[in-house]
């Protein structure tokens, strides 16, 4: 089967940055997404990686480690706006994890 | 930006009914999915559907859901007789190209939430 773990929730200051881990054990692993939601609505695609690193996009950056089996989604000058839950997923269909509550506190 | 819409946003029903659910996802995708999310869980993934056939299906996709693409802009998700069970936010995603790896951002509409009395 699949499985990825995630915190269940996250909390942070304005201006801060914050670390949101994932780690996963599945078959045939080809990349790591993340994807945002706010209050229930609509998944948004963050970010995707193939490939060992840190992938930056803006304020948010994702890394992969294939041999640990782990990745993060790193959000760098957290914003109000940011609060939302963050999922990490794999597969073309998507499994996804338990999602990550993120709450920004002025 | 091209959008996902979904329809209706709220859908109450009481048990045993049918429901129907519509989507119409952006009209150069060619690659279309359903997911759904009970309240204050992760989002599971139901279908997935290329070609005008089922490409995979999770063991949530028994026989009482079914996914049809009526014409070249709809794509609708059936629950034959509904449960309680089936109360949850219903996601559909489409994607322009096959995404078996993942690596195509699936676009999501913004969910029809079924409630089932």
């Amino acid at each position: 089967g699949q499985s990825l773990e995630q915190p269940s929730e996250v909390t942070a200051v304005e201006g801060a940055i914050v670390q949101i881990n994932c780690t996963y054990q599945t078959s045939g692993f080809y990349g790591l997404s993340w994807y945002q939601q706010h209050d229930g609505g609509a998944p948004t695609f963050l970010s995707y990686n193939a490939l060992d690193g840190l992938e930056e996009t803006g304020r948010f950056s994702s890394f992969l480690s294939r041999s640990d089996s782990y990745g993060y989604l790193l959000l760098q000058e957290l914003q109000m706006k940011d609060s939302a839950s963050y999922f990490c997923a794999v597969g073309g269909k998507l499994i996804f994890g338990q999602g990550t509550e993120l709450s920004v506190k002025p | 930006e091209p959008e996902v819409t979904q329809t209706p946003s709220h859908q109450v029903t009481q048990m045993g009914q049918e429901v129907i659910l519509r989507c119409v996802p952006i009209s150069n995708h060619l690659y279309f999915y359903w997911y759904r999310q009970i309240l204050g869980q992760k989002v599971e993934f139901l279908v997935s559907f290329y070609n005008n056939e089922i490409s995979e299906k999770s063991e949530i996709f028994d026989d009482q859901f079914s996914v049809e693409r009526p014409d070249g802009s709809n794509f609708t998700l059936k629950i034959r007789s509904t449960k309680l069970e089936d109360s949850a936010m219903y996601f559909c995603a489409s994607t322009q190209q096959v995404s078996y790896r993942g690596n195509q951002p699936q676009h999501f509409g913004d969910g029809t939430r079924l409630s089932i009395l």
